[in-house]
């Protein structure tokens, strides 16, 4: 069973400073995806970004993108110019390549003006 | 196109009623699943489906059923609803591969 994790319940960040979000996860599988979703309080599921296990090279979306260390199970996601529209709640999300997904329990973000 | 269309939006249900909700994509994607949310916490996988006719359990299956008879619908249903079953339950597909998951609106259900 896959399970992920992610450390930090709150944070803050003023407006267009830089924020990290970290997750991390434990598998045994070698191929998988990870994403990143965000949840405003419209209660949406969108997506940020997202990685393939097998590319080493980060993604990134515009002011979004990862730093994925495969060995060490870690996918944090780095919110550049934060705005006051990225405050929400982001969720890491494993995903094996049967389907089947798993969250972390979430980070509230919050941006200040 | 809708996307993901789950319905009803809210619910309220005595302990021990039965109902069914309801998930319907029209992109005509293989993949589908069933998630419930609890304050303050991520999304908990409860059954899910890799096409018409095939479905597996997720990490929260008791007390849910779901069937896969066509591509676009995938419904869940509380057998005898409890109160621990109070929840924001959401409804995803996916195309396939690396593709992420289009998730509906949720169905915010309370059991009394």
């Amino acid at each position: 069973a896959q399970t992920v994790t992610q450390s930090q319940p709150e944070m803050s960040v003023q407006e267009a400073e830089t924020v990290t979000l970290s997750c991390t996860y434990d598998t045994s599988e070698s191929n998988y995806y990870l994403f990143w979703y965000k949840q405003p309080p419209s209660r949406q599921m969108i997506l940020v970004i997202r990685q393939e296990a097998y590319k080493q090279q980060n993604a990134t979306e515009n002011r979004f993108s990862v730093n994925f260390q495969k060995a060490a199970k870690s996918f944090s996601l780095k919110i550049s110019d934060s705005q006051l529209g990225d405050t929400a709640m982001y969720f890491c999300a494993f995903m094996n390549y049967a389907g089947k997904s798993t969250f972390g329990d979430g980070t509230t973000l919050t941006v200040k003006p | 196109n809708a996307g993901v269309t789950q319905t009803p939006k809210f619910q309220v249900l005595k302990t021990g009623q039965s109902m069914t909700l309801q998930c319907a994509q029209d992109m005509n994607h293989e993949y589908m699943s069933w998630y419930r949310q609890d304050p303050g916490m991520g999304l908990r996988l409860i059954h899910y489906s890799v096409g018409a006719g095939i479905t597996d359990q997720g990490e929260v299956p008791n007390g849910y059923n779901v069937s896969r008879s066509t591509t676009e619908d995938f419904p869940l249903r509380l057998l005898s609803a409890a109160p621990s079953q109070t929840s924001v339950y959401f409804c995803a597909s996916r195309l396939g591969g690396n593709q992420p998951q289009h998730f509906g609106d949720g169905t915010r259900l309370s059991i009394l």
